[in-house]
């Protein structure tokens, strides 16, 4: 079963906004991770979070977490067309990378 | 760095055929995890397999799929009498081990998928 649920499920703004992304998820984690895929293509990791922190930033990306809500959310700075893609939350439990995903949010940003 | 390689990138069966999706690790990566992403769903973890041995089929449909990582060659998702519902992306991930867990560098690196398509 899924583990968490992405908000909104589509979102379209204008280049030069902010994009912000919700996730949350049902159980206990060990971290909580936010992947990229562009149409047609795989996954590729942006940053993790693990339990224990509460923000995390990577260039125009910033992740917080809440664990007491079981939410994170993903904002991304100044976008750009080419961040249109769509974005998962995964959550991993246990003790190796059993990534459990949600279904996404697909982003489109234009010019 | 070739990264995690899957073949073939589209596979086209007819119902009751079989499908076998291939996927080789990223060099020093000893584990592989398979997914499957329906259209506009997020992916869904099916099994983790470490060299010749399966950790984890918790995701896996009990018939008609199998998965293995022999000793040599790449790890193979096997799909036997393929059904229309099966058709789907098929993701292969890889990862160093649970060392990198522990480090917290134990992010998947995805292979591009391998798109089935059963008529």
């Amino acid at each position: 079963s899924q583990q968490g649920e992405e908000d909104p499920q589509a979102l379209s703004i204008q280049e030069g906004e902010n994009a912000t992304m919700n996730c949350s998820y049902k159980t206990s984690i060990n971290n909580l991770q936010w992947y990229r895929q562009n149409s047609g293509r795989g996954l590729v990791h942006l940053i993790l979070i693990r339990s224990n922190e509460r923000e995390k930033h990577s260039g125009r990306l910033r992740v917080t977490l809440d664990t007491s809500k079981k939410s994170s959310s993903l904002l991304i700075t100044a976008s750009r067309a080419a961040d249109t893609a769509s974005y998962f939350c995964a959550t991993v439990s246990g003790g190796y990378n059993k990534l459990i995903f949600g279904a996404g949010t697909r982003l489109a940003v234009h010019p | 760095n070739a990264g995690v390689m899957q073949n073939p990138r589209h596979l086209v069966r007819r119902r009751g055929q079989e499908a076998r999706l291939r996927c080789s690790p990223m060099k020093g990566h000893s584990h592989v995890y398979w997914y499957r992403q329906l259209p506009e769903e997020g992916l869904k973890f099916m099994v983790y397999l470490q060299k010749e041995n399966i950790i984890d089929e918790s995701g896996m449909p009990k018939e008609r799929f199998s998965a293995e990582f022999p000793k040599e060659g790449p790890s193979i998702l096997r799909i036997q009498q393929v059904v229309r519902g099966d058709s789907a992306a098929y993701f292969c991930a890889s990862s160093p081990g649970q060392g990198a867990f522990v480090s917290g560098a134990n992010v998947l690196t995805f292979g591009a998928g391998s798109r089935l398509t059963v008529l």
